[in-house]
């Protein structure tokens, strides 16, 4: 079965700080892939990036990035220079391709950047 | 393209009472999903359906039944509402691909069960 542990539930930075998220992953699967999803407090869940397992090249969009690492089963998140608009629930997904496709959540960060 | 669409956007039951949440897409994608969204429990998926006429269970199925009579939409019911589904119900679809996928969610549906 697939597990995603997101072990920080509630992170307060101070705005321009960097806040890193924590995402460890089970999978038994040599193909699968990674997801983020941002929930900001509106509600609606908006898709950041997906990763699959065999690319670990790190990835940065703006002042957002994402560190790949599968010796740790790891795949985490920083945003750099927080801003107020980043305040949201983050979540790491992991879905196995050639199952049902479901994806499995952690529970998730919340992010509250303090102006 | 609005994308996922979802109604309604709130309601509220009485135990017993009976109710259908609507999904639509309009991105032609193949797969569906029903999750629920609980206070610090992520998202967990209730059904799903891999295309038109088909449906499976996923996770969290009990007290719930889905159909999937046309491409575009995807329908969950709750025959006899409980207090225990009071939650926010994401509808998602996906584009079945080579390369795996990625799933886009509706805005959500929040049901309160007195």
């Amino acid at each position: 079965a697939q597990k995603v542990t997101q072990a920080q539930t509630e992170i307060s930075v101070v705005e321009k700080e960097d806040v890193t998220l924590d995402c460890v992953y089970e999978t038994r699967d040599t193909t699968y892939y990674l997801f983020w999803y941002k929930q900001p407090p509106s509600g609606e869940l908006v898709f950041l990036i997906r990763r699959n397992s065999f690319d670990e090249q790190n990835e940065i969009s703006g002042r957002y990035s994402w560190n790949f690492q599968k010796s740790t089963s790891s795949f985490n998140f920083t945003i750099t220079a927080s801003q107020v608009v980043d305040s949201a629930v983050y979540f790491c997904a992991l879905s196995e391709p050639y199952g049902n496709n479901r994806l499995a959540f952690g529970k998730g960060n919340q992010v509250v950047v303090i102006p | 393209n609005a994308g996922v669409t979802q109604t309604p956007k709130f309601r509220v039951l009485k135990t017993g009472q009976s109710m259908t949440l609507l999904c639509a897409q309009d991105m032609n994608h193949e797969y569906m999903y029903w999750y629920r969204q609980d206070p610090g429990m992520g998202l967990r998926l209730i059904h799903y359906s891999v295309g038109e006429g088909t449906t499976a269970k996923g996770e969290v199925p009990d007290g719930y039944n889905v159909s999937r009579l046309k491409k575009q939409n995807f329908l969950l019911g709750l025959e006899s509402a409980a207090p225990s589904q009071t939650s926010v119900y994401f509808c998602a679809s996906s584009y079945v691909g080579t390369s795996g996928e990625t799933q886009y969610f509706g805005p959500g549906t929040r049901l309160l069960v007195l």
